[in-house]
């Protein structure tokens, strides 16, 4: 099976620029995560969607960050505007429902430097 | 909140020796106790999970054990390889919506 798909995979811009990232999961996975990974530490959840609803996002800086899931299958997470902090990798992972603790798939991420 | 910690931060052995990576939780609610690999570049890979109704398992080399009193959980790696260096994550989970809180991750060198 294909795994799951994130683009793009490196990405650089200025302080208080936006950027979007974009994440397929594996194909009929109903629940997606994203996941901030600062070097040298363990994946953040920022938020969770069962479908194209949100189940968790307590960890999203929302005043900057936002996500949607059209369609409950692709997914995009946009910063706007970045801040230095927020250089890190961006991590989707997707799993088939969020009833019985389901493997997390994950991608291979975005890494992104803010200058 | 969950609280997850991980030691060693960091790990060499020989290679063919064995490696231990331990875990420990604050939440006693908690029954998912996933383990991921993570090499350079990549992202994390599950390599092993184990539930709250089970004490131990095993896939051929990679083994957890599971103290639910003492709330901590353990991988073990026998007849380690160069390959098996990587950064191991261990994670916490169960309670809500399957959302996992992971540990802050042990690196591991294998010195052929």
């Amino acid at each position: 099976e294909a795994g799951v798909a994130q683009s793009p995979r490196y990405k650089i811009i200025e302080k208080r620029q936006s950027v979007a990232f974009w994440c397929n999961p594996i194909s009929g996975h109903a629940t997606l995560y994203w996941y901030q990974q600062i070097l040298g530490q363990g994946p953040k959840l920022l938020i969770q969607f069962q479908n194209n609803g949100v189940v968790d996002d307590s960890q999203l800086p929302k005043d900057r960050f936002s996500a949607e899931r059209l369609k409950g299958v692709d997914s995009t997470l946009k910063i706007q505007p970045a801040k230095l902090e927020d250089s890190a990798v961006y991590l989707c992972a997707s799993s088939l429902d969020f009833y019985s603790n389901q493997p997390q798939h994950f991608g291979d991420g975005t890494r992104l430097s803010i200058l | 909140g969950e609280n997850v910690e991980q030691h060693p931060s960091t790990l060499s052995v020989q290679e063919g020796d064995s490696a231990v990576i331990k875990c420990t939780y604050s939440d006693s609610a908690s029954n998912y106790f996933p383990w991921y690999k993570q090499e350079l570049g990549k992202g994390p890979q599950l390599i092993i999970d184990i539930r709250s109704n089970v004490g131990e398992k095993k896939d051929q080399r990679i083994a957890v054990t599971l103290n639910k009193t003492a709330k901590h959980f353990s991988l073990h790696i026998t007849e380690t390889q160069p390959e098996d260096s990587a950064v191991y994550f261990c994670a916490v989970g169960g309670t809500s919506y399957d959302k996992v809180i992971f540990g802050p991750g042990t690196s591991l060198s294998v010195i052929p």
